[in-house]
C-alpha cells in the first residue's frame, strides 16, 4: 500500500522559513515524479511544485518561484519543500502527492498524503 | 494560465439520483483533465484522469466525458458516501491548475 506522510508544518512568522518533508513507502520512490499541492483554509487547491523521479527537473508555481525549493532524497524515500520568505498568503495545508504513472510525469496526483498545516502569522 | 470554471458551485441531490458536474477550461486542454473527490478532513482522491479513465478502485458509477474545453463528471446513482467536494484539474499546460470545486450535498 502506498503511503505518504508529511511533516514539518507549524506556525511561522512572516519572512520566516520552514522545511516540509514527505516520507514515502509502498512503491519504488525514485521511479515516480512527486508534487506539492496546497489548500488554503476553506479554499480550493493550488499546485505548488513538482520534481522528476531523478530530481533533475523541477517545476514551480509563479507565486512561490524564488522562495520555495523542492528536492528529494531517493536513498531516504523522502520529498522536501524548503519554504523561505513566507507570507500570510502561504498559509495552507500542504499535501505531497505521487504521480500516477511509473517513470513518467503524467501530471495526475495519485495518491495524496494527509497534509501538514503551515500557518504564517505574527 | 488555464482557468478552470466549475458549475454549479453547489449541487443538492438525493441518494439514488444522477449527478452531473461541469468543468470548463479557458482554453483547450485536449483530454488532459482529471477529477478529484475530497471529503471533509481528508485529502483529495483521484477519480478520473485523461477526461474519461477511472482511477484504480473507483466505482463504475463515476464517469467522465468531454474534450477540448468542456468536461463533465457524472455519478449515475448517488450513494451516501458520494456527498463531497469535487475538483477538476488540467495537466495540459504549466502551471497545473484546479477548478474552484463543486460541493455535492444531500437534499
Amino acid at each position: 500500500e502506498v503511503q505518504l506522510l508529511e511533516s514539518g508544518g507549524g506556525l511561522v512568522q512572516p519572512g520566516g522559513s520552514l522545511r516540509l518533508s514527505c516520507v514515502a513507502s509502498g512503491f519504488t520512490f525514485n521511479n515516480y515524479a512527486m508534487y506539492w499541492v496546497r489548500q488554503a483554509p476553506e479554499k480550493g487547491l493550488q499546485w505548488v511544485s513538482g520534481i522528476s523521479g531523478s530530481g533533475d527537473s523541477t517545476y514551480y508555481a509563479d507565486s512561490v518561484k524564488g522562495r520555495f525549493t523542492i528536492s528529494r532524497d531517493n536513498s531516504k524515500n523522502t520529498l522536501y519543500l524548503q519554504m523561505n520568505s513566507l507570507r500570510a498568503e502561504d498559509t495552507a495545508i500542504y499535501y505531497c502527492a505521487k504521480d500516477r504513472v511509473y517513470t513518467s510525469s503524467s501530471g495526475w496526483f495519485d495518491p495524496w498524503g494527509q497534509g501538514t498545516l503551515v500557518t504564517v502569522s505574527s | 494560465e488555464v482557468v478552470l470554471t466549475q458549475s454549479p458551485a453547489t449541487l443538492s441531490l438525493s441518494p439514488g439520483e444522477r449527478a452531473t458536474l461541469s468543468c470548463r477550461a479557458s482554453q483547450s486542454v485536449s483530454e488532459y483533465l482529471a477529477w478529484y473527490q475530497q471529503k471533509p478532513g481528508q485529502a483529495p482522491r483521484l477519480l478520473i484522469y485523461d477526461a474519461s479513465n477511472r482511477a484504480t478502485g473507483i466505482p463504475a458509477r463515476f464517469s467522465g466525458s468531454g474534450s477540448g474545453a468542456d468536461f463533465t463528471l457524472t455519478i449515475s446513482s448517488l450513494e451516501p458516501e458520494d456527498f463531497a467536494v469535487y475538483f477538476c484539474q488540467q495537466r495540459s499546460t504549466w502551471p497545473r491548475t484546479f477548478g474552484q470545486g463543486t460541493k455535492l450535498q444531500i437534499k
